[in-house]
């Protein structure tokens, strides 16, 4: 089974803080992707990747960086928190973008920026 | 824009019954659609695939169509548990995959 597993479960920072968020799949998938969610928006995508070290923004990159320096780890960094970045954030990752793979999901990290 | 709608928030049915849940797309032409379930406090869950040249997909108790020209998705859960009680979200592709905002279902006994 594929596993996809984001560091932290539940996470307080404080405003102003450079954040991390990790995330690690053990399936040799392609395609890693950060997501998050707010109740009545659903999923919105901040930043997807396809390949070590490349990065594609999604629709709500502002404020969110990514790095991929290994095939099985993606991680996403807010720059410096504010509390509008409050939300569940979900991992996922996926074979070969385009080819109608579903995405495998980790069980998120819901983040609170005080 | 593009825009992805799921009928409602949420959906109460009673046990036994067929529930019926609604994905509406605009300015966006998908070759494929995909549906998954989430329980509170986790990740979705893949649960079916369905591309623009099938109308229909079936498995299990789960049935999806697809109608392109009406843009329009329904995803059918017949004789319902409450263990199907979860939010049900649909995604479009290809490429980076775009989700609605989910329906919350609640099966009663």
């Amino acid at each position: 089974d594929v596993k996809v597993t984001q560091s932290s479960r539940y996470l307080v920072k404080r405003t102003g803080e450079k954040v991390f968020l990790e995330c690690v799949q053990d399936m040799d998938h392609e395609n890693m992707f950060w997501y998050r969610q707010d109740p009545g928006l659903g999923l919105r995508l901040i930043y997807f990747s396809y390949d070590v070290k490349m990065k594609e923004k999604g629709d709500i990159p502002e404020g969110y960086s990514v790095s991929r320096e290994k095939k099985e780890r993606f991680s996403l960094i807010l720059e410096s928190a504010s509390t509008n970045q409050t939300s569940m954030y979900l991992c996922a990752s996926s074979f070969i973008l385009g080819n109608n793979q579903p995405q495998h999901f980790g069980d998120g990290t819901r983040l609170s920026i005080l | 824009s593009q825009k992805i709608e799921q009928n409602s928030e949420a959906l109460n049915i009673q046990e036994g019954k067929t529930a019926t849940l609604t994905c509406n797309y605009t300015n966006y032409s998908p070759a494929y659609l995909q549906w998954y379930r989430q329980d509170p406090g986790r990740g979705p869950v893949f649960l079916l695939l369905i591309r623009e040249n099938e109308k229909e997909k079936r498995k299990e108790r789960l049935k999806v169509t697809f109608d392109t020209t009406l843009k329009q998705s329904l995803f059918h859960i017949t004789a319902s548990q409450p263990a199907d009680s979860a939010t049900y979200l649909c995604a479009l592709g290809p490429g980076d995959m775009r989700f609605g905002a989910g329906t919350r279902l609640t099966v009663k006994p």
